[in-house]
């Protein structure tokens, strides 16, 4: 059971770098985000999917794009990497039906930009 | 919009002790109510959940009510273990969001101290 798989678990970027943190999910769902995690806080939204083809933005998309090409890949791409973007980042996906109320979390990928 | 209040931690407590963390929330229509827990070094794992007012959740002897007239859904266990010391999310979704995203409360902090 991999559920919801991320890679890498760690990096680090030099200002200005790209890098794509990678999420692929075997459950089939629908629903795919991409949430970051600053320290003391909660989780903010930055992008979305709702099946493949489509994405949309959360609270926080500046500075990041998303594609949903499959099902079950979905990449989180940082342009021209920011310290502001030094962060944990959770990829999360859930079922379309009404009672998938749970979604399921990857383990995290924790980025320093220096 | 949606949000999530939760006290602010960290909250200490000796092995045995009774647990409350509060949690409030604001939401048009009818949400789920979801409380996460994140170990150290780990990502996001549902700890329990309710979809409907006065639905309580358990699981592994926490509790949490759906109480739509206060709009909260504190978290409580009547004897804490060590090995509860992590971080808890409270959590909401929305149906009447297209995006059915989580909107995270900003996590507690939980010390138990053998």
């Amino acid at each position: 059971n991999a559920g919801v798989t991320q890679t890498p678990k760690f990096r680090i970027l030099k200002i200005g770098q790209s890098m794509t943190l990678q999420c692929a999910q075997d459950m089939n769902h629908n629903y795919m985000y991409w949430y970051r995690q600053d320290p003391g806080m909660g989780l903010k939204l930055i992008y979305y999917s709702v099946g493949a083809g489509i994405t949309d933005k959360g609270e926080v998309p500046n500075g990041y794009n998303v594609s949903r090409s499959t099902t079950e890949d979905f990449p989180l791409r940082l342009e021209l990497a920011a310290p502001s973007q030094t962060s944990v980042y959770f990829c999360a996906s859930r079922g379309r039906r009404v009672r998938d109320t749970e979604a399921f979390f990857g383990q995290g990928t924790r980025l320093t930009v220096v | 919009g949606n949000s999530v209040t939760q006290m602010e931690g960290p909250v200490t407590l000796s092995e045995e002790a009774f647990l409350t963390i509060n949690c409030t929330y604001t939401a048009t229509g009818y949400p789920s109510l979801f409380w996460y827990v994140q170990y150290p070094g780990e990502g996001l794992q549902l700890l329990l959940k309710a979809t409907k007012a006065d639905d309580k959740g358990s699981n592994k002897g926490f509790e949490a009510t759906y109480r739509k007239e206060t709009t909260s859904f504190h978290l409580e266990k009547g004897s804490v273990q060590v090995s509860d010391s992590a971080v808890y999310f409270c959590a909401l979704s929305a149906l009447d969001t297209g995006r059915r995203a989580l909107t995270f409360g900003s996590g507690t902090r939980l010390q138990v101290q053998p």
